[in-house]
């Protein structure tokens, strides 16, 4: 198995431009979880789905961000438009059945200029 | 809201010494996740806690759930280089009507050889 499958691992975008990341979790886990990482503010759940439908998005920071996922094995998470204070590493993470820990990606690591 | 503090927020130990972190909650926890994060890495599970006052083993580290399920640490014994890295709790309040879990502020373990 791959693991969670993050892009791009690197991201460098003007302010006001879309950004678009995508998640491939592990085949067979059943939710899926978006974090933000910043040294201010730690690690943020942002939204999680289970079976492909968003459950709690609260973390959401603001309209500018939506995630969708259409299906069981891709996930995106877009912010438009994009602000030099989204920079942060996003982090995808999957859950499976067995209810053990999750399984992060390598994250993206995002920089708004 | 709810809060997962860990203390300390670092720690430097010379290679060979032992280490210990600890993890708070504000409310109670039906359990409890520990990760560790490389430097420029992804989070990595090790380890989920399950019942009051369980004690864990994996080889020179050793987790702690406390008897009122609401603080946790993680000791390490004799640390190696490779233990550097950022340890995470992560709790799931017994409160909680959804799946997400609160990850705490993490401790930075620097090892000096």
């Amino acid at each position: 198995d791959a693991g969670v499958i993050q892009s791009p691992r690197h991201e460098v975008t003007e302010m006001g431009q879309e950004v678009t990341l995508r998640c491939k979790p592990i085949s067979g886990h059943d939710y899926l979880f978006w974090y933000r990482q910043t040294m201010m503010r730690g690690l943020e759940l942002l939204i999680y789905f289970n079976n492909n439908v968003p459950i709690d998005d609260s973390g959401m920071p603001e309209d500018r961000f939506s995630a969708k996922m259409p299906n069981a094995s891709f996930s995106t998470l877009k912010i438009q438009p994009s602000e030099p204070r989204d920079s942060a590493v996003y982090f995808c993470a999957s859950r499976g059945p067995s209810r053990d820990g999750y399984t992060f990606g390598s994250g993206t690591r995002l920089t708004v200029v | 809201g709810q809060q997962v503090m860990q203390i300390p927020q670092y720690q430097h130990v010379q290679e060979g010494e032992d280490f210990t972190t600890y993890c708070n909650s504000s409310t109670t926890l039906s359990n409890i996740q520990w990760y560790k994060q490389r430097p420029g890495g992804h989070p990595v599970f090790l380890i989920q806690l399950v019942k009051s006052g369980e004690v864990k083993k994996q080889k020179r580290l050793t987790f702690q759930f406390g008897e009122a399920k609401k603080n946790s640490s993680l000791h390490i014994t004799a640390t190696q280089t490779t233990d550097v890295g950022t340890y995470f709790c992560a709790g799931h309040p017994t409160t909680s009507g959804t799946y997400k879990y609160i990850f705490g502020t993490g401790t930075r373990l620097k090892v000096l050889a």
